[in-house]
Formats: C-alpha cells, sequence, structure tokens
C-alpha cells in the first residue's frame, strides 16, 4: 500500500519548456488535489477533481493544466513554465470533502 | 475573508520541554479544524481533527484545544523530542468551497526541538 505517490521527485525546467507532473493513488480516493508551496506561504490549492473525468479550478490555477482520465492518477501540466512556478508541488487524495488529506511527498520544481 | 493565522512562525525548544502553538480562525460556516505535522522534505500528515462540539482531543503527547466561540485552536507538544522537529500546519475546513476549496490552510509554525 504505497499512499500517494508523486514523480518526479525533482525537476529543473528552462522558461518556456513544458511539463507533466503525475500524482497515483491507490486508496480508491474520489477526491484528489494539487496543491504549492512557496516559502511564508501556507498551501495553496491549484486546480483539484471530486471524481474521475472531473477537475475544477482552485485558488491558483493560472499556467496549469489538470486530467484525470483514470480515479487513480491526477496530472499536473505545465505548458510554458515560468520562473514564477519555481516552487513545491504537493499532490493529495481523500475519500470525501471532509476527510483527512493523504499527502504525496511533493515535487520541486525550478524554473530558470 | 476566510483566513488562518498561526503563531509563532517559529519556535526553538530544548529537548523535553512543552509547548504550545496557537491558531486562529476567520472561517465560516466552520465544519472542523486539523492540525498537520510536516516533516522536512516530506508531505504533511494528519495529526489530528477537531469537530465543532470538541474542546480537546489527544493524540500522544500532542493536545489539540478548540474553541469555537473565540475562533481559537492550540496544539500542546508534552515531552518534546528531537523528532517532533517539523513545521504544524492548522487546517481549517468550511462547508462551502470557492476557489481555495473548502480547506484553508495556515501559513504554518516551524517547530525546532534541540538537545
Amino acid at each position: 500500500n504505497a499512499g500517494v505517490t508523486q514523480t518526479p521527485k525533482f525537476r529543473v525546467l528552462k522558461t518556456g519548456q513544458s511539463m507533466t507532473l503525475l500524482c497515483a493513488q491507490d486508496m480508491n480516493h474520489e477526491y484528489m488535489y494539487w496543491y504549492r508551496q512557496d516559502p511564508g506561504m501556507g498551501l495553496r490549492l491549484i486546480h483539484y477533481s471530486v471524481g474521475e473525468g472531473t477537475t475544477a479550478k482552485g485558488e491558483v490555477p493560472d499556467g496549469y493544466n489538470v486530467s484525470r482520465l483514470k480515479k487513480q492518477n491526477f496530472l499536473l501540466g505545465l505548458e510554458s513554465a515560468a520562473p514564477s512556478q519555481t516552487s513545491v508541488y504537493f499532490c493529495a487524495s481523500s475519500p470525501d470533502r471532509y476527510s483527512p488529506l493523504h499527502f504525496g511527498n511533493g515535487t520541486r520544481l525550478t524554473v530558470t | 475573508k476566510n483566513q488562518v493565522e498561526q503563531s509563532p512562525q517559529s519556535l526553538i525548544i530544548l529537548e523535553g520541554k512543552n509547548c504550545t502553538l496557537q491558531c486562529n480562525y476567520t472561517v465560516s460556516p466552520f465544519s472542523n479544524l486539523r492540525w498537520y505535522k510536516q516533516d522536512t522534505g516530506r508531505g504533511p500528515v494528519s495529526l489530528t481533527i477537531m469537530t465543532f462540539s470538541e474542546n480537546t482531543k489527544s493524540n500522544g503527547r500532542y493536545t489539540a484545544t478548540l474553541d469555537a466561540d473565540t475562533k481559537q485552536s492550540s496544539l500542546h507538544i508534552t515531552a518534546s523530542q528531537l523528532s517532533d522537529s517539523a513545521s504544524y500546519i492548522c487546517v481549517v475546513i468550511s462547508n462551502y468551497g470557492g476557489s481555495q476549496g473548502n480547506l484553508i490552510f495556515g501559513k504554518g509554525t516551524k517547530l525546532s526541538v534541540k538537545p
């Protein structure tokens, strides 16, 4: 039982490059989330999904896209990376909107 | 605006000592409040959940309190250990969503326990 797994763990991009972050959960959770964490700031919600095939915008969605084609996977895409997207990205899942979140261990992304 | 404020920002204590972390919130309507522990380089892990009707809840050496009238919560750590060094994040859950979702995160308190 791996919980929530994020890949890759680290990545360096040049401005304008694109990439996809993968989140996989094996707990059969309906809800999945992508957050970013920056120094001195709380976790901020980028996008979330309440079930397979659904996605919704969070607090800071600009510059990101997501897809939830399979229940266990939630992908976060950056089409044209910018230095402002340098951050640590966390994926989380939960069985419903009120249960505790299960977090992955993050992807540290640097955009130069 | 829904907000969660934590204090202090950082704290250094000696191993074996007790400490208390504070969380004040202006979230409405309130559903419940959680404390998470985040070790360096790891994702947050849930420590405890407080509902509206609960005043105190313990999880080992961690005791959380909630005063729903004053909208304050505290996390008390007893007999601290080196492994308690981490960031502690207060999260308030609202019954309504919005762009934040229904979870409003505090910025965390960074605790360092020194030998």
